[in-house]
């Protein structure tokens, strides 16, 4: 069965301070695909990144940086530098081949950067 | 583009009452899905549909009813509200071509007293 675990509920951090944020995931498939979405507090959800599988290479975009390691099930994500406009909930997703694109979510962090 | 619209973005139903909340998108995506998130949760998959006239169940479906007769609209009902129904719902719409993104809507904050 597919899982997504999202182990810190909630983190706090001065702001410009680098912050990770942690996502394991479980599934039986070969061919999946992981996401990040952002939820600030105006309450939609915004689209981060999405990574297969197949795709093990880290991403870079800006402050934003995404580590995938297949072999610990992991899709973590770091905020560099971190700034205000970041406090928000960030939702880690999986989804599996053939399944209608269906999306398994986290249960999100709430990330606050402090001032 | 407007993408993927919900109306409305906040209501208020009694006990008992029913409602259709609408969704809507423009990216011409065969796949539309809707979500609940309650409080200090994640997303729950309520229906999703692969394209007009075909709907199916996700995890969530009981007290919830969906259609889609056209590839843009795909409302969701609730027949007899119960407080449990108390959430905030979320539309969202892919092409569907493998781990395609998902693009969601701004969400309806539905409360049941």
């Amino acid at each position: 069965a597919q899982k997504v675990t999202q182990a810190q509920t909630e983190i706090s951090v001065v702001e410009k301070e680098d912050v990770t944020l942690d996502c394991v995931y479980e599934t039986r498939d070969t061919t999946y695909y992981l996401f990040w979405y952002k939820q600030p507090p105006s309450g939609e959800l915004v689209f981060l990144i999405r990574r297969n599988s197949f795709d093990e290479q880290n991403e870079i975009s800006g402050r934003y940086s995404w580590n995938f390691q297949k072999s610990t099930s992991s899709f973590n994500f770091t905020i560099t530098a971190s700034q205000v406009v970041d406090s928000a909930v960030y939702f880690c997703a999986l989804s599996e081949a053939g399944r209608d694109d269906k999306i398994i979510f986290g249960k999100g962090t709430r990330l606050h950067i402090l001032p | 583009n407007a993408g993927v619209t919900q109306t409305p973005k906040f209501r208020i139903l009694k006990i008992g009452q029913s409602m259709t909340l609408q969704c809507t998108q423009d990216m011409n995506h065969n796949y539309m899905y809707w979500y609940r998130q309650d409080p200090g949760m994640g997303l729950k998959l309520i229906y999703y549909s692969v394209g007009a006239g075909i709907t199916d169940k996700g995890e969530v479906p009981n007290g919830y009813n969906v259609s889609r007769s056209t590839t843009e609209d795909f409302p969701l009902r609730l027949e007899l509200a119960a407080p449990s129904q108390t959430s905030v719902y979320f539309c969202a719409s892919s092409t569907g071509q493998g781990g395609n993104t998902q693009y969601f809507g701004p969400g309806t904050r539905l409360t049941v007293l």
